[in-house]
């Protein structure tokens, strides 16, 4: 199982639509985990923690299943702005790895 | 304030030269990391620095690349012996910590291409 798995997509997505991806982690251990968004050719920027309780910004929520070893991106009212890949990062917590998926590329369609 | 800082923006050079990347972390960030991301993949972690130490260095491609880090600050990642597979977007991040909830802050990359 890789470290860090994810849908590479795309996913294509009408305007105003919600979309939900999940992130799988390997290490049961882990403790931290993030969700980074790469626009085309720029530097990945966090987007949001996720904490084991979950949390919400706006449009975006985030939410860790720790039993399953997963953690989710929903995005509600999904707008043009949104396109992006959305990168999944675990913090392994063995020797401080930082390990970020591969990306889900979402296309949000007008 | 400043951000993450790279030099150079954009590198070309002949298989077999060596090159030297530079990355200017935010003040007052110990950890700095270094990733590579090819044309369309995903990051790929290559390094990270606590201060000027670097516990692991396990996801260096190989013995070609190396990395330091001075003063807690600057740090510079080489490459002997160029190869073209070793063409890609180098990124540098920094963040306040290496533990917990710390947000990376990345630089805009340099972006290698060996000929």
């Amino acid at each position: 199982r890789k470290e860090v798995e994810q849908d590479p997509g795309p996913f294509n997505v009408p305007e105003g639509a919600t979309v939900a991806f999940n992130c799988t982690y390997s290490n049961s251990a882990s403790q931290s985990f993030f969700w980074y968004r790469q626009d085309c050719r720029k530097e990945p920027k966090l987007l949001m923690s996720v904490y084991s309780s979950g949390n919400e910004d706006g449009r975006f929520t985030a939410q860790l299943n720790r039993a399953s070893q997963y953690i989710s991106l929903l995005i509600r009212d999904s707008k043009l702005s949104d396109s992006a890949t959305y990168l999944c990062v675990v913090n392994m917590n063995r020797d401080d790895k930082i390990i970020f998926g591969k990306g889900t590329r979402l296309h949000i369609l007008p | 304030g400043a951000g993450v800082s790279q030099s150079p923006s954009n590198k070309v050079t002949e298989k077999g030269k060596d090159v030297e990347l530079r990355c200017d972390p935010i003040s007052g960030h110990t950890a700095l990391y270094w990733y590579r991301q090819s044309l369309g993949q995903g990051l790929e972690f290559l390094i990270y620095f606590q201060g000027n130490s670097a516990p692991d260095k396990s996801g260096l491609p190989s013995d070609r690349f190396s990395a330091e880090r001075t003063g807690g600050s600057v740090s510079t990642l080489t490459i002997q012996r160029t190869q073209q597979e070793d063409s890609a977007v180098y990124l540098c991040a920094s963040s306040f910590a290496i533990l917990g909830d710390n947000e990376q802050f990345f630089g805009p990359g340099t972006r290698l291409t060996v000929l």
